[in-house]
């Protein structure tokens, strides 16, 4: 099956510095990769996806790119503010749902 | 639409009672997703559904979890007898027809808590 490794597991960045995360996978038919943003006490909720026909996308501050080759892709956050402080996870598809990362607590320090 | 619910929202008991999570998917979503979240695991999948049919249970931990889905607008979860290491927050997710291993619709949990 899909497996999915993600690093770093926290990061620590000042505000207004740019934050990247990066996963892995290892089903090569893969072809959908959405990523979560959890903050504290509440549920994932999707932020940004890429889909294995596009190499980047781009939704304001929040970037995602995808090397379909290496089978690996990145989250990017430009301009980082306090309220990007969360646990973000990287997934990918495997059959028929989503294997997820192991997560990434990022801290933005003002 | 209200989004994925899930009941209750905070569950405390001991060691030996039954558990069950209850959780109610978007209407129109024909995949029903079952986690469980823990700091030392991360987020498992335990069980999905498609069309109110189970079609991987292999994270289910062992035969004390036990899921169910009578219809396409209601699925639980049952701890049959509960331990203190199945504490955890336990999501549903549901996703839209066709579309399993698209975006996921999280409810915002149950946490357990047993004692």
């Amino acid at each position: 099956g899909e497996n999915v490794e993600q690093h770093p597991s926290t990061l620590s960045v000042q505000e207004g510095d740019s934050a990247v995360i990066k996963c892995t996978y290892s089903d090569s038919a893969s072809n959908y990769f959405p990523w979560y943003k959890q903050e504290l006490g509440k549920r994932p909720q999707l932020i940004i996806d890429i889909r294995s026909n596009v190499g980047e996308k781009k939704d304001q501050r929040i970037a995602v790119t995808l090397n379909k080759t290496a089978k690996h892709f990145s989250l990017h956050i430009t301009e980082t503010q306090p309220e990007d402080s969360a646990v973000y996870f990287c997934a990918a598809t495997g059959a028929n749902n989503l294997f997820f990362g192991t997560g990434t607590r990022l801290t933005v320090i003002p | 639409d209200a989004g994925v619910i899930q009941s209750p929202r905070h569950e405390v008991t001991e060691m030996g009672q039954e558990v069950t999570l209850r959780c109610k998917p978007i209407s129109g979503h024909d995949y029903l997703f079952w986690y469980r979240q823990t700091m030392m695991r991360g987020l498992e999948l335990l069980i999905y559904f498609n069309n109110n049919v189970p079609i991987d249970d292999s994270g289910m931990p062992e035969d004390r979890f036990s899921a169910k889905m009578p219809n396409a607008s209601f699925s639980t979860l049952k701890i049959q007898p509960s331990e203190p290491r199945d504490s955890a927050v336990y999501f549903c997710a549901s996703s839209e027809p066709g579309l399993a291993g698209y975006e996921q619709y999280f409810g915002p949990g149950t946490r357990l808590t047993v004692t």
